[in-house]
């Protein structure tokens, strides 16, 4: 059973407003991730993290941000909420094993909509 | 670059009916191959994987073989129940991808009654 968790798992917000999405996993994973998911279905990997004080861009340019200050935590950010920003955003973690691939833990999602 | 291909949906079937589900991959080096699924309203979660060639990854009666021969990683089922109906995605691993998940585009399955 994977541990990982997205609060809030809904969201509806005015043009404007600045938004924090949490993700927290209880796993002790080194590797964590963000996506978003158009209403298509297809992922699109935003940010991802290796450890504490590492984080990249993902394949997909976004205007958020992320900070990773604690293992088991990776905050999202968007600063000025605009409805192009309307999607569903999933976090997700795995273990670093020697660099091997490994299975990614996905938490439930938040369903962002952005009036 | 890596990149996973696998079909369009929404695939309809009727219960116990026949499952595949395509997935070609373009890796240049020796990917890992995963199926993950996402059921409605969730995060996605692992179905199945296998991490070198002409290995078979099988969970909940699906299963799918490593064919590096074809470059594919087709999800099979003998009998789909209607519990089964969500959206598939299949990605691939790789040292070239720095280990990063590549996702297909997903297939949405339907079973009905």
């Amino acid at each position: 059973e994977a541990d990982i968790y997205q609060t809030p798992r809904y969201l509806v917000i005015g043009t404007g407003k600045k938004i924090t999405l949490e993700c927290s996993q209880t796993m002790g994973h080194d590797k964590m991730y963000w996506y978003q998911q158009d209403p298509g279905m297809e992922l699109h990997l935003i940010h991802y993290s290796y450890g504490v004080n590492s984080t990249e861009k993902g394949d997909l340019s976004s205007e958020s941000t992320v900070s990773r200050i604690r293992t088991e935590h990776f905050p999202l950010t968007l600063e000025s909420a605009r409805p192009s920003h309307t999607s569903q955003y999933l976090c997700a973690s795995s273990d670093l094993q020697g660099q091997q691939p490994d299975e990614q833990y996905f938490g439930p999602g938040t369903r962002l909509t952005v009036t | 670059g890596n990149s996973v291909t696998q079909m369009e949906g929404p695939v309809t079937l009727s219960e116990e009916a026949f499952l595949t589900i395509n997935c070609t991959y373009t890796a240049t080096g020796y990917p890992s191959l995963f199926w993950y699924v996402q059921y409605p309203g969730e995060g996605l979660q692992l179905l199945l994987k296998a991490t070198k060639a002409d290995d078979k990854g099988s969970n909940k009666g699906f299963e799918a073989t490593y064919r590096k021969e074809t470059t594919s990683f087709h999800l099979e089922k003998g009998s789909v129940q209607v519990s089964d109906s969500a959206v598939y995605f299949c990605a691939l691993s790789d040292l070239d991808s720095s280990y990063k998940l590549i996702f297909g585009s997903g297939t949405r399955l339907l079973v009905r009654p």
